[in-house]
């Protein structure tokens, strides 16, 4: 079956340590995004990718890393500098650039710090 | 003023009932109107996209009003498992050199028996 997998489902961390969250596509995808979504709050974007090898910051790129070096997987990087890294994250994927396309998302991480 | 707006609900409504959500946007030049559904705790899912003409998929219909800036969901006959979030989503136009899609915050139904 295609999809986005994204691992863990939960994740605790203790205040201070950095944190990869996984996100796997096997939907041939060129782009892939990444969101976090808070209470109350719309999905807010954090990075997102357009092609392998290259990457632009969204909306609230501060304290968050990415990389994209196969088409299959954008993990992202929740560093020590994000201030309030307590949220539900969700990777996307969309068969190309343009925001026409359709977004597809993956179960989501929930990561709290502790 | 936000760039998607959405009221918030909760819609509590009785099985069979028609409800319908509105949703305004800021940006004239957005081309792309999306309606997603996010059940509790989960990812959202595309429900239907929304086109210039309107469009129906069974009991659910969307349309645009790009004069006013607003795109609504029409639900029909409500079922229990309608029960979730929706979310309205635009993007940010061509005016704007990115994918970025705006995410509503979400109208929450709830339907009862």
């Amino acid at each position: 079956d295609g999809g986005i997998t994204q691992s863990p489902k939960y994740l605790f961390r203790k205040e201070g340590q950095n944190v990869t969250l996984s996100c796997e596509q096997n939907l041939n995808h060129d782009a892939m995004y990444w969101y976090r979504q808070d209470p109350g709050q719309g999905l807010r974007l954090i990075y997102y990718s357009q092609i392998v090898n290259d990457f632009q910051k969204g909306d609230i790129a501060e304290g968050y890393s990415v990389s994209r070096e196969k088409k299959e997987s954008f993990p992202l990087t929740v560093t020590s500098a994000q201030k309030n890294p307590t949220a539900f994250y969700l990777c996307a994927s969309s068969i190309g650039a343009g925001a026409i396309n359709e977004q597809f998302f993956g179960p989501g991480t929930r990561l709290t710090v502790l | 003023r936000k760039e998607v707006e959405q009221d918030p609900g909760p819609f509590n409504v009785p099985e069979g009932a028609t409800v319908a959500f509105n949703c305004t946007y800021s940006n004239s030049a957005s081309q792309s109107f999306f309606w997603y559904r996010q059940d509790c705790r989960k990812e959202p899912k595309l429900l239907m996209s929304v086109y210039s003409s309107g469009n129906e998929d069974g009991r659910f219909t969307a349309q645009l009003n790009r004069a006013s800036q607003y795109i609504s969901l029409l639900i029909r006959d409500s079922k229990l498992s309608d029960s979730a979030t929706y979310l309205c989503v635009v993007n940010m136009g061509p005016s704007y050199n990115t994918d970025k899609l705006i995410f509503g915050t979400g109208t929450r139904l709830q339907v009862f028996p």
